[in-house]
């Protein structure tokens, strides 16, 4: 399986833009790129998902390098409520293999 | 809002016991998984089901059966629990298309403890 690298932990301050990276160096053609966010006590929530192309939904923004070998997540203003594990997935027919995520911390 | 709904928060069984995970969803969805999910091993694959009455083995299908009877119920079935069974179970559900370009809809999960 296809592996991603992220940071362990982050820290961002309220109310700013947030950018998680991910490194994805083995990824294949037809892997997509997935994020979901872990809350405490709670099941992974998605958060958006793309292929090739820069995606925009309501929660984030998903940046993919034109190699496809990384990616990052933009939160476009931090709210205490984003204080999650944020995982950067790479997906191929039915399998999510979650790593171990990045930690991100928001101060207020 | 959509729903995926998993029967217990918090289970406490004994080695040996013979433990159902229920998990049911409302979106009328034909993929549904089940996840273990352990401190350093990130989430792990147990089972899924494209529908009803079929089933695909994960990573990490032993000890662990599965049951779809119905297309919004997907049980996980311990058939003799061990203390390494102790974990938090993740249900999880998608609709037609697999995963690659769906999201998957998760439950809060049960954290199963195994005395």
């Amino acid at each position: 399986d296809a592996k991603t690298t992220q940071p362990n932990s982050m820290e961002s301050n309220e109310e700013e833009p947030v950018h998680l990276p991910c490194n994805h160096s083995t990824i294949s053609g037809t892997d997509y790129i997935h994020w979901y966010r872990q809350l405490p006590s709670q099941g992974p929530e998605y958060v958006i998902h793309g292929l090739t192309s820069n995606v925009n939904n309501r929660m984030a923004s998903l940046a993919i390098a034109e190699d496809r070998k990384s990616s990052t997540l933009i939160l476009h203003r931090a709210t205490l409520r984003d204080a999650a594990v944020y995982y950067c997935i790479l997906v191929y027919g039915n399998k999510l293999v979650f790593g171990a995520g990045t930690i991100l911390r928001v101060k207020s | 809002d959509v729903k995926v709904t998993q029967s217990s928060r918090y289970l406490v069984k004994r080695t040996g016991e013979k433990v159902f995970l229920e998990c049911v969803q409302d979106m009328d969805h034909e993929n549904m998984f089940w996840y273990r999910q352990d401190p350093g091993l990130g989430l792990r694959l147990i089972y899924f089901s494209y529908d009803v009455k079929m089933k695909e083995k994960g990573d990490i299908p032993e000890g662990y059966s599965v049951s779809r009877e119905k297309k919004e119920r997907f049980s996980l079935i311990l058939e003799s629990a061990s203390t390494n069974q102790t974990s938090m179970y993740l249900c999880a559900s998608s609709s037609l298309g697999g995963v690659a370009n769906e999201k998957l809809f998760f439950g809060s999960g049960t954290q199963l403890s195994v005395l």
